[in-house]
C-alpha cells in the first residue's frame, strides 16, 4: 500500500530564508507519479509540479526547486529566498498507475514565512 | 479560464440532518473527484467521475454519503443523516485526463456539524 510522509508539521522562517520541505513516500509500483500542491488560506490547494518515477532530473522553477532521490524515496521541495507570500500548507502526494490512480496525499507541512 | 466553483463556501448543520454539495468542474474537463480533507490531514478522495461514470468509490461511506454527475458536468455530494465526524472540507477538482494528470481544486466547503 502507499505512503506519504510529511514529518515536518509546521517550520517557521524568517523572510528570505532558505526552507527544504521533506517528502518521504512508499510504494511497492515501479512506475508512479509523485506530486506538490501548495494550499494557501483561501483553502484552494494550487499544483505545483508533478514528476514521474523514471525522471530523476532536479528541476527548478524561479524560486521553487524539487530534489527527486528514488534511493531513498524522497521528494523535497525547497523554497529560495523565501517571502510572505509563501506561507501556506504544502501538500506532497504518489499517484500509482495500478488500480484507479488516484492522488495518495501526506499531512501537509504548514509554512509559516516571518517578515 | 474560470476555475472549480462550489456552493455553498460554509454550511453549518445540527447531526442526522442532511446537507448537499455543489461542484462545477473547469469546462471540458471530464474527470471529476470530491475530496474530504479533516482538520490537519491531507485530502482524502471519496469519489472520482469519468464523465457521468464512477471509476473510484471505495473510500465513499455509501450508507450516508451519495454523489452523482447526471450530466457529465456539475456534481452534487450529498451526506444524510449526517455525523459529528463529518465535519471537514468538501473539495471538489477536475482534470482533463485521469489520474496521473494535475487537478486543479475548487475553494472548498466547510461543513461543521454540531
Amino acid at each position: 500500500a502507499q505512503k506519504v510522509t510529511q514529518a515536518q508539521t509546521e517550520i517557521s522562517v524568517v523572510e528570505k530564508e532558505d526552507v527544504t520541505l521533506d517528502c518521504v513516500y512508499e510504494t511497492r509500483d515501479t512506475t508512479y507519479y509523485l506530486f506538490w500542491y501548495k494550499q494557501p488560506p483561501s483553502g484552494e490547494l494550487v499544483f505545483l509540479i508533478r514528476r514521474n518515477s523514471f525522471d530523476e532530473q532536479n528541476e527548478i522553477s524561479g524560486r521553487y526547486s524539487w530534489n527527486f532521490q528514488k534511493s531513498t524515496s524522497s521528494f523535497n521541495f525547497t523554497i529560495t529566498a523565501s517571502q510572505v507570500v509563501d506561507s501556506a500548507v504544502y501538500f506532497c502526494a504518489l499517484s500509482e498507475l495500478t488500480g484507479a490512480n488516484n492522488l495518495f496525499f501526506g499531512t501537509g507541512t504548514r509554512l509559516t514565512v516571518i517578515p | 479560464e474560470a476555475g472549480v466553483a462550489q456552493s455553498p463556501r460554509y454550511k453549518i448543520i445540527e447531526k442526522r440532518q442532511s446537507v448537499a454539495f455543489w461542484c462545477n468542474p473547469i469546462s471540458g474537463h471530464a474527470t471529476l473527484y470530491w475530496y474530504q480533507q479533516i482538520l490537519g490531514q491531507g485530502p482524502k478522495l471519496l469519489i472520482q467521475f469519468q464523465n457521468n461514470g464512477v471509476v473510484d468509490d471505495s473510500q465513499l461511506p455509501k450508507d450516508r454519503f451519495s454523489a452523482e454527475r447526471l450530466k457529465g458536468v456539475d456534481s452534487t455530494l450529498k451526506i444524510q443523516p449526517a455525523k459529528l465526524e463529518d465535519s471537514a472540507v468538501y473539495l471538489c477538482a477536475s482534470s482533463e485526463h485521469g489520474s496521473p494528470y494535475e487537478q486543479y481544486f475548487g475553494p472548498g466547503t466547510r461543513l461543521t456539524v454540531t
